[in-house]
């Protein structure tokens, strides 16, 4: 089993949607968890982190993680055609100085 | 502040060659990594470094060398090319040694390997 699995989709929705993109990840000393964005032939950029159970909001952003079932979100509210992009999650245990990354989602909001 | 900053973006080289690329960042951040990323690969570690002098291999090592012989520079040299290695390579900095890893990454570097 993987540690972080994450659906690689292709997830196209129409402009206005909400999305929801997620990742299951089965080491339970994760602390840290963390969405990027990568846009077409750009590198990963951090969007949101987040380090306990809940939400955390930006924006039309919203990251929820539940450590009770190993399982993190990322909301998107009134989705953009600029919010087109891979999202990658990526997860670590704290002291562990490599992250754990997700294959990443594609996503493509469609005007 | 230029970020990280990765030459050349893109290069074609021919089975054994070898070549080195770039990195560079100016945020003074410690800690510094390699990544490549493939088509249902996703991201994998290379190399990284936790400071100047200080290197580790990451889960693809084989094939590829790093120094670092400064906090700013981080080359990552192919020894001798193999079409396994064409990818695009992701340098990759961070603040943090432990704990949350906000890492900020360079634009990448498209090779392709004939």
């Amino acid at each position: 089993q993987k540690e972080v699995e994450q659906d690689p989709g292709p997830l196209s929705v129409p402009e206005g949607a909400i999305v929801s993109l997620n990742c299951t990840y089965s080491n339970s000393a994760f602390q840290y968890f963390m969405w990027y964005r990568q846009y077409s032939r750009k590198g990963p950029e951090l969007l949101m982190y987040t380090y306990s159970s809940g939400n955390k909001e930006d924006g039309r952003f919203t990251a929820q993680v539940d450590k009770s079932s190993k399982y993190i979100s990322l909301f998107i509210r009134d989705s953009q055609p600029s919010d087109s992009a891979t999202y990658l999650c990526a997860i670590n245990a704290g002291n562990n100085r490599k992250l754990i990354w997700g294959l990443g989602t594609s996503l493509a909001v469609n005007p | 502040n230029a970020g990280v900053t990765q030459t050349p973006k893109f290069q074609v080289l021919k089975t054994g060659q070898s070549m080195t690329l770039q990195c560079a960042q100016d945020m003074n951040h410690e800690y510094m990594s390699w990544y490549r990323q493939d088509p249902g690969m996703g991201l994998r570690l290379i190399h990284y470094s936790v400071g100047a002098g200080i290197t580790d291999q990451g889960e693809v090592p084989n094939g590829y060398n790093v120094s670092r012989s400064t906090t700013e520079d981080f080359p990552l040299r192919l020894l001798s090319a193999a079409p396994s290695q064409t990818s695009v390579y992701f340098c990759a900095s961070s603040y943090s040694l432990a704990g949350l890893q906000t890492q900020y990454f360079g634009p990448g570097t498209r090779l392709l390997v004939l």
